[in-house]
């Protein structure tokens, strides 16, 4: 299994809090995403990097900011949570896309807007 | 608006038949990818398909892909309880190095006995 660890892996809050999810790679891959999970959505990108301290938004960036310092670690930020934010956040790594392999992902983190 | 569909949306087959999976994607691509989901779990990553006309099996399952028709299929064939899960396809349509996704919705397949 690819090394990825998401933490906390659940999380309940109340809305107007500042949340921090991190996720944190041993694979020493460059690039790393965020993506949120729905019923009926599938998975969306919230944001993404391409190398530290580099990062650009994804479809559903609103209300979301991502930190990279480190090649290991990329950490999602809800800087005022609301109820809409509840989800399963997932975590991908992946290589480049000339290496022609797929994204991997952690174990996701559940996280409740109360 | 880039889409990527799937069909069907749920998917309840009994064991030993065969079925497929559809997805279809509204812009040019030049990969496509397929993961299944457990629940609770994360996504396992089952094929790369990277090219038009590529055909990946493994085991029971079997995806190919037509760029021209915008189209990947996931073919089960005699179906076992094992299989049970959500299964996305998804598609980078933005080139460059990035290998962002697109997901479709899933197809939540349950295999009855």
């Amino acid at each position: 299994d690819a090394g990825i660890t998401q933490s906390p892996r659940h999380k309940v809050t109340e809305t107007g809090t500042p949340v921090t999810l991190r996720c944190h790679q041993t694979e020493n891959h460059r690039y790393m995403y965020w993506y949120r999970q729905d019923p009926g959505h599938g998975l969306r990108l919230i944001h993404y990097s391409y190398g530290v301290k580099d990062t650009d938004k994804g479809e559903v960036s609103d209300g979301y900011s991502v930190s990279r310092s480190k090649t290991e670690d990329f950490l999602l930020t809800l800087e005022s949570a609301t109820s809409s934010q509840t989800s399963v956040y997932f975590c991908a790594i992946s290589e480049s896309r000339e290496s022609n392999q797929p994204q991997h992902f952690g174990d996701g983190t559940r996280l409740s807007i109360l | 608006e880039l889409k990527v569909e799937q069909n069907p949306l749920f998917l309840s087959m009994q064991e030993g038949k065969n079925y497929t999976i559809y997805c279809n994607y509204s812009t040019t691509s030049d990969r496509l990818y397929w993961y299944r989901q457990d629940p609770g779990k994360s996504l396992e990553s089952l094929f790369v398909l990277l090219s038009n006309g590529a055909v990946k099996q493994e085991g029971r399952l079997m995806a190919s892909l037509d760029t021209k028709a915008r189209l990947s299929t996931l073919h089960i064939t005699a179906a076992v309880h094992d299989l049970s899960a959500t299964y996305f396809c998804a598609v980078d349509p933005y080139g460059g190095a990035t290998n962002k996704l697109i997901f479709g919705t899933g197809t939540l397949l349950a295999v009855q006995p």
